[in-house]
């Protein structure tokens, strides 16, 4: 069936450097995605949204790419920080409900 | 943004006992609200979709019975697990999401999770 999944389930960086976090949908009727970040024993926290008709977008810190040739999805978070910490989830909206990919761990080094 | 109060936080049961989770949403009104479960390292596996006054729908492979969802009020659903067992446990998660303005209705607010051990 139609999928959402990450391509890495870890990741670690050193405090200050960029992240970049990768996930590669399957349903190429998708027009609109968004990357949670879920800390340890929390529910989900919206990061960013981004859809279809968009290539990129940007917030504070965080940027989310969008390459629907590929059918990729990207988020970057500039300047991580420990606080960034956690894992992270791109989700793709079906027609009445949202599905996670498998999601990513982030982990920020002092 | 939008607020979703899920509780409680964590619960240990024993066996064959039946734990009921709340999920409000405390300034806007949910017309629909999903519940999810997530095993440890996993990803959040949808359960469950309840519109306001309806039965819900349950994904493939998720028992009705095992699980209750009750969506009577547009800021209030419950989900009882019955007869819990052992393998129940599980991290449970409930969204709402609401009608009208664009950004509600299409952006899901998560609730804190609900921790069940079974024992």
């Amino acid at each position: 069936g139609e999928s959402v999944g990450l391509h890495l389930p870890t990741l670690s960086v050193q405090e200050g450097d960029n992240s970049i976090i990768n996930c590669a949908y399957s349903n190429s009727a998708s027009d609109y995605f968004i990357w949670y970040k879920q800390e340890s024993g929390k529910g989900p926290q919206f990061i960013i949204d981004i859809r279809s008709n968009m290539d990129k977008r940007q917030g504070q810190r965080v940027t989310v790419l969008l390459n629907k040739t590929v059918k990729h999805l990207s988020l970057q978070i500039a300047a991580t920080q420990p606080g960034d910490s956690a894992v992270y989830f791109c989700a793709e909206k079906g027609t009445n409900d949202m599905r996670f990919g498998a999601g990513t761990r982030l982990t920020v080094k002092p | 943004g939008a607020v979703v109060s899920q509780h409680p936080s964590w619960v240990i049961c024993k066996s064959g006992t039946s734990v009921k989770i709340e999920c409000r949403s405390l300034d806007f009104q949910a017309t629909t609200m999903f519940w999810y479960r997530q095993f440890p390292k996993q990803s959040l596996m949808l359960m469950a979709t309840s519109n306001e006054g309806s039965k819900a729908t349950y994904e493939q492979g998720v028992e009705k019975d095992k699980f209750l969802i009750n969506h009577a009020s547009l800021t209030l659903s419950t989900l009882t697990v019955t007869s819990a067992h052992p393998e129940d446990s599980s991290f449970y998660i409930c969204s709402a999401r609401g009608g009208g303005a664009q950004g509600l209705f299409e952006k899901l607010f998560f609730g804190s999770g609900t921790q069940l051990s079974v024992l």
